[in-house]
């Protein structure tokens, strides 16, 4: 069972936009950066957000994140099909000293 | 640019060690301020991470697995190393390396799997 809770799975058409949550608590999520990572089948995750909203360098500006309180969200807006991957939110943990926890994952359908 | 590659046995027996290498290419192991991580991630689960080395040799462990895990580092060879022991069924996963803070850089993974 994670520490984070993501939904397990979110569709949307192509075009459109879909957002992901990852909720947490004050000893993780509420105090500390989260970042989402992308795994597309069968390959390695892919670091897509850091710091709640920044991209790094190559991952366009369709994707963004926020966070409010315990909470954090990703959006992906222009949905294509290559979009389709499991997403991962992940921070720190204060409460188990300085220990890395992620959330169980959301499936992307993009239909 | 930066490269990790994990390495080592897909195939270990209960109650035996799992021990993996992740070797990085590209820059110094030692440049920068980085530090080094591993993660897993068993079948059509989640990701659960391991723990982190540092230059310095010194290293964190998640709690669940603390008894069990030890995490080096030889610079020397530009590798990391985890070694996982006492290892059951539970443990057979994908087991990812990755460059920290912000596991910006992963491994492609290598799949490991505990049976006699």
């Amino acid at each position: 069972q994670s520490v984070l809770t993501q939904p397990p799975s979110v569709s949307a058409a192509p075009g459109q936009k879909v957002t992901i949550s990852c909720s947490g608590s004050s000893s993780n999520v509420g105090n500390n950066y989260v970042s989402w990572y992308q795994q597309l089948p069968g390959t390695a995750p892919k670091l897509l957000i850091y710091e709640n909203n920044k991209r790094p360098s190559g991952i366009p500006d369709r994707f963004s994140g926020s966070k409010s309180g315990t909470s954090a969200t990703l959006g992906i807006t222009g949905l294509q099909t290559g979009d389709e991957a499991e997403y991962h939110c992940g921070t720190w943990e204060s409460g188990l000293g300085a220990v890395v926890v992620f959330g169980g994952g959301t499936k992307l359908t993009v239909l | 640019q930066v490269q990790l590659q994990e390495s080592g046995p897909g195939l270990v027996k209960p109650s035996e060690t799992l021990s993996l290498t992740c070797t990085v290419s590209g820059d110094s192991i030692s440049s920068g301020y980085y530090y080094w991580t591993w993660i897993r991630q068993p079948a059509g689960k989640g990701l659960e991470w391991i723990g982190r080395v540092y230059t310095s040799g010194s290293a964190n462990y998640n709690p669940s697995l603390k008894s069990r895990v030890t995490i080096s580092i030889d610079t020397s060879k530009n590798q990391f190393s985890l070694n996982l022991s006492s290892v059951t069924a539970a443990d057979t996963a994908v087991y990812y390396c990755a460059r920290s803070p912000g596991l910006d850089i992963w491994g492609q993974g290598t799949m490991v799997t505990v049976s006699s």
